[in-house]
């Protein structure tokens, strides 16, 4: 039972390079989320996706590209790093749900480590 | 201003005290609330949710909102070391949208 799985687990980009991350998830949810925490700012939603072939931006869009080609993969993209990427990268999914009672229950993945020199 | 507002700590408290933990938020439109428990290097992982006002309990947990005042607050009965964690307080709007957190808090159980 894997739930949400996130790669890389750590990686180290110079300034300018391009990277993707990669978050899976088996829980057959349509939602799909990108954060980053950083110290003392929290969790910070970068893009959403509600269902294979739609994503919207979040709080943190900028220098950031997202795919969700497959219902259970969304890709987290940057184009040309820069420092202020340097963070810990979430990725969590959630099932929609139309109960009254039942709310949001967002799964998340372990975290990548970016570092950009 | 942030719309979730948490007080980072870092909070120290001897094992079998009480822990409050504690978030404001400004969005009137928030319905949903949660609280997640993050270890060190580790991801969220969900703790409790409400839904509008009132308590929930669970084991030695209990959730508080009251959307009244915009507060949050989450009770640990019995603190144990291994309660010793980041504290993130959650909102949406509806059941499937975002989750706004916020900063989390640092909760340290000492023997």
């Amino acid at each position: 039972n894997a739930g949400v799985t996130q790669t890389p687990k750590f990686r180290v980009l110079k300034t300018g390079q391009s990277m993707t991350l990669l978050c899976a998830q088996d829980m057959n949810h349509e939602y799909m989320y990108w954060y980053r925490q950083d110290p003392g700012m929290g969790l910070r939603l970068i893009h959403y996706s509600v269902g294979e072939g739609t994503t919207a931006k979040g709080e943190v869009p900028d220098g950031y590209n997202v795919s969700r080609l497959k219902k259970q993969n969304f890709l987290l993209g940057l184009e040309s790093a820069a420092p202020s990427q340097t963070s810990v990268y979430f990725c969590a999914s959630s099932p929609h749900t139309q109960t009254l009672i039942r709310t949001t229950r967002a799964f998340f993945g372990q975290g990548t480590r970016l570092t950009v020199v | 201003q942030k719309e979730v507002e948490q007080d980072p700590g870092p909070l120290s408290v001897p094992e079998g005290a009480i822990v409050s933990l504690n978030c404001t938020y400004s969005n009137s439109a928030f319905q949903y609330f949660m609280w997640y428990r993050q270890y060190s290097r580790k991801g969220p992982e969900l703790l409790m949710y409400t839904y509008s006002s009132g308590n929930k309990e669970d084991g030695r947990f209990t959730a508080q909102v009251d959307k009244s005042s915009k507060y949050i607050s989450l009770f640990i009965r019995d603190s144990q070391p291994s309660d010793s964690a980041t504290y993130l307080c959650a909102t949406s709007e509806t059941s499937g949208s975002r989750l706004t957190f916020g900063e989390g808090t640092q909760l340290t159980v000492n023997p």
